[in-house]
């Protein structure tokens, strides 16, 4: 079945570094990814997504390239700030617009001043 | 446009006591979802809804969790009896049908503590 595999945490950084979460997919066809938010005391809430193979999503500064080759779709922001402290979720639907959407185990980012 | 809404916010129960939480989706939106998130953990499918029907219930425990889903919108899922591991929270999100590259959209979730 379908699965998302997520870098392990928390990750600590300081303020303006450089961010890279791994997360790395199994799914049969061309699952549609996304990568989910959730900010401290608030719901989850989509922070990008990208549909096709070498589609790349983006939002606040932060990407993600699909990649069919190596089914991955990292996370990454090149100079991270406070407000990012969070925890970020790695998910997948499967190709049928039935399918369920799998999460990643989550990881949880510390940003220091 | 209004999100999907939850309630209650938080319950604590006692083992072996039921209960049971709601969910009004995003208007129009088909499909409907109710998650498990266990602290530290991603969200865990429920069952899945749309309209009317159950489209993939296959990690529901069915010996003491139901969900239904009347007339297309709105749905609770109830637990009964609850145990200590169900304490977690409970997440409802929304979609709209007929696309695979449609987010789900996500309520604040009810906290369950059960002691």
């Amino acid at each position: 079945g379908n699965s998302v595999t997520q870098m392990e945490g928390p990750v600590t950084l300081s303020e303006e570094a450089f961010l890279t979460i791994n997360c790395t997919y199994t799914a049969t066809g061309y699952p549609s990814l996304f990568w989910y938010v959730q900010y401290p005391g608030e719901g989850l809430q989509l922070l990008l997504k990208a549909t096709k193979a070498d589609d790349k999503g983006s939002n606040k500064g932060f990407e993600a390239t699909y990649r069919k080759e190596t089914t991955s779709f990292h996370l990454e922001k090149g100079s991270v700030q406070v407000s990012d402290s969070a925890v970020y979720f790695c998910a997948l639907r499967g190709y049928s617009s039935a399918s369920k959407i799998i999460f990643g185990s989550g990881t949880r980012l510390s940003i220091r001043p | 446009e209004a999100g999907v809404a939850q309630s209650p916010r938080y319950k604590i129960i006692e083992k072996r006591q039921s209960v049971a939480f709601w969910c009004n989706p995003i208007s129009g939106h088909a499909t409907l979802y109710w998650y498990q998130q266990i602290l530290g953990q991603g969200p865990k499918l429920l069952i899945q809804f749309q309209n009317n029907g159950v489209v993939d219930d296959s990690q529901l425990p069915k010996d003491r969790f139901s969900a239904e889903r009347l007339k297309g919108v709105d749905s609770t899922l109830k637990i009964q009896p609850a145990k200590l591991e169900d304490s977690a929270v409970y997440l409802c999100a929304s979609s709209s049908v007929g696309q695979v590259e449609a987010e789900a959209f996500f309520g604040q979730g009810t906290r369950l503590t059960v002691v």
